[in-house]
């Protein structure tokens, strides 16, 4: 049973625009989410994270948000660039047990 | 450090066939994990190692697939016999917490025909 979803298989963006990637979650008991970043033949490499305490973190032109009531995250990228384009995956952990993945959201960001 | 080594990047084998996957950690990392990722399922755990040790192995998916780590520097993941719907990209990661961030390989892309 996928614990962690990410709704949109796909999403596309202007360059210089907002994207915005969307996941939620089902399990009440994670308390630590990632992003990881996926480019075609290479494998994910980790983009930024935020821990159940906290609500917002920002990393440059990435900001992930927590919504724990709602049991939803997402991903803003602001301004998006063309170097952006890859597939996003969601990840959370329960204290210390291992990730449980989302199925990933292609971002294509068009020039 | 050179991040996660794996090997082969790409393997094709007919059906029935004993296949194995490597991997080589970051040096200094504790945790292991084996990963597949198909269209279908996503990215699912399948087993990992704390200290060389098999943790949780309940992702794996039958009694022909077999994971062992004999050193901190080495693990494989061997699937015997194989079958077409083995067919998936495999990765390796090694982290130095559970559960937090994880440094992934390039991944094994095998093909079962």
């Amino acid at each position: 049973d996928q614990q962690v979803k990410q709704n949109s298989p796909s999403l596309s963006v202007q360059e210089g625009r907002i994207s915005i990637l969307n996941c939620d979650y089902t399990n009440s008991m994670f308390d630590y989410f990632l992003w990881y970043k996926k480019y075609p033949a290479e494998g994910p490499t980790f983009l930024i994270s935020i821990s159940s305490i906290k609500d917002k973190n920002e990393d440059g032109r990435f900001t992930v948000f927590l919504n724990k009531s709602a049991k939803h995250l997402s991903l803003h990228i602001v301004p998006s660039q063309p170097g952006d384009s890859a597939v996003y995956f969601c990840a959370a952990s329960n204290s210390g047990y291992a990730l449980n993945f989302g199925k990933g959201t292609s971002l294509l960001v068009t020039p | 450090d050179a991040g996660v080594i794996q090997s082969p990047r790409h393997e094709v084998t007919e059906m029935g066939q004993e296949v194995t996957l490597r991997c080589k950690p970051i040096s200094g990392h504790d945790y292991l994990f084996w990963y597949r990722q198909t269209m279908m399922r996503g990215l699912e755990l399948l087993i990992y190692f704390n200290n060389n040790v098999p943790i949780d192995d309940s992702g794996m998916p039958e009694d022909r697939f077999s994971a062992k780590m004999p050193n901190a520097s080495f693990s494989t993941l061997k699937i015997q016999p194989s079958e077409p719907r083995d067919s998936a990209v495999y990765f390796c990661a090694s982290s130095t917490q559970q559960g937090y961030e994880q440094y992934f390989g390039p991944g094994t892309r095998l093909t079962v025909t």
